[in-house]
């Protein structure tokens, strides 16, 4: 199975600021790669597919980069609607297998 | 819209069975592939397993062959996962999805169920 490893796990950050967050696989997946959002008690939510493509209704704050190995998830300007858990997701090759997740939480 | 409903979780003990089941509505349920996922807070998100439009296709995680079976009725739009040989580490919340296709790979989790908690626990 392909591994994937998200970093940080954790991370404070304050509304306006600019994060990125990173995930790894542990072989090549080409552009397989998506990004998700949630919230307490609620389902992840498709943020970005195939890398960079943006789903539809996601704000434009939102925006993913990366090929082969490693990608990144940049939010440009935090708002407080983005405080949650993010995981990475890589489809490539069967079972598609999921990041352990990054909390961004309120400094 | 899509919606995805599951139903069926509960609290069970050890080596017993239990059926998760997810009515689909929104959207022509046979013409997709339908999964199963878990997640856990020590584990996080897991693929369980995943079955075609027809039936003909199915796939599980190696943490679960031989204990559970996926199925699904297209006159029903719902779609099932049979439990059985339960153990602690099932411990999780299901999450009925739906890939938007055939399959997973090469693609992306688009709809997601509420989850449904299930609880092995003597």
């Amino acid at each position: 199975d392909i591994q994937m490893t998200q970093s940080p796990s954790s991370l404070s950050a304050s509304v306006g600021d600019r994060v990125i967050i990173t995930c790894r696989a542990s072989q090549s997946i080409s552009n397989y790669l998506n990004w998700y959002q949630q919230k307490p008690g609620k389902a992840p939510k498709l943020l970005i597919y195939a890398a960079s493509s943006l789903q539809s209704e996601v704000p434009s704050r939102f925006s993913g980069s990366g090929s082969g190995t490693d990608f990144t998830l940049t939010i440009s300007s935090l708002q407080p609607e983005d405080f949650a858990t993010y995981y990475c997701q890589q489809s490539y090759s069967g079972p598609i297998t999921f990041g352990q997740g990054t909390r961004l939480e309120i400094k | 819209e899509m919606q995805l409903v599951e139903s069926g979780g509960g609290l069970v003990q050890p080596g017993r069975s239990l059926r998760l089941s997810c009515t689909a509505s929104g959207f022509r349920f046979d013409e997709y592939a339908m999964n199963w996922v878990r997640q856990t807070p020590g584990k996080g998100l897991e693929w369980v397993s995943g079955i075609s439009g027809n039936s003909a296709r199915m796939a599980y995680a190696a943490s679960v062959r031989g204990r559970f079976t996926i199925s699904r009725d297209n006159a029903k739009n719902s779609l099932y996962l049979q439990m059985d040989s339960l153990r602690g580490e099932d411990t999780a919340l299901y999450y009925c999805v739906n890939c938007g296709g055939d399959s997973c790979i090469r693609g992306f989790v688009d709809s997601w169920g509420q989850g449904i908690l299930v609880t092995v626990s003597s």
